[in-house]
């Protein structure tokens, strides 16, 4: 199995212009997450989805879409880019979905995103 | 008042040290907790979960204090391996949404 897959590694964009960043995991899990981590924040949850076309929004979900067509995709889309954006984008899924907790995520390698 | 919080460190110990790190959570109702390990410039990776009984493994012990709301992690006799920043995670009843905290940094020093 080749886990949580992340694309791009790395990326440097101007101010509004748009990107997706792609996330896969080949384990059939339910439950898939977008987190950014930034200096002295920790991981702030973007959005989650507890199963195919079913998304909601986390902590910090301004700026960004995402959509869950299969089980196995969930990629981040940033609408229009801002340097507050600047971070280190993790991806991660779990077995649970609707399940009563989360329990145990892994976790991609992470996007590592500059906004000019 | 965070709903997840940690000391940032960094914790500076020698080798063959015992090392404590507490994190306390704000929300009553939470219910299931983890410590992860993350590595710099890494993804984070589990550690452990933490029961209520409190559960060990090897040189790491867990415990959990519902009553004063915190979570703690103890580390034994210290490697130079075990350095890395220590996120505590908390996740609430019936909801999907899951919390980290900063993290403390461990460096385990020869």
């Amino acid at each position: 199995n080749a886990g949580v897959t992340q694309t791009p590694k790395f990326q440097v964009l101007k101010t509004g212009q748009s990107m997706t960043l792609q996330c896969a995991q080949d384990m059939n899990h339910e439950y898939m997450s977008w987190y950014r981590q930034d200096p002295g924040m920790g991981l702030r949850l973007i959005h989650y989805s507890v199963g195919a076309g079913i998304t909601d929004q986390g902590e910090v979900p301004n700026g960004y879409n995402v959509s869950r067509s299969t089980t196995e995709d969930f990629p981040l889309r940033l609408l229009s880019a801002a340097p507050s954006q600047t971070s280190v984008y993790f991806c991660a899924s779990s077995p649970s979905g609707r399940a009563i907790s989360i329990n145990e995520q892994f976790f991609g390698p992470g996007t590592r995103l500059t906004v000019l | 008042r965070k709903e997840v919080e940690q000391d940032p460190g960094p914790f500076n110990v020698p080798e063959g040290a015992t090392v404590a790190f507490n994190c306390t959570y704000s929300n009553s109702a939470s219910q299931s907790f983890f410590w992860y390990r993350q590595d710099c410039r890494k993804e984070p990776k589990l550690l452990m979960s933490v029961y209520s009984s409190g559960n060990e493994d090897g040189r790491f012990t867990a415990q959990l204090n519902r009553a004063s709301q915190y979570i703690s992690l103890l580390i034994r006799d210290s490697k130079l391996s075990d350095s890395a920043t220590y996120l505590c995670v908390v996740n609430i009843l019936f909801s999907q949404k899951v919390t980290f905290g900063t993290g403390t940094k461990l460096q385990v020093i020869p």
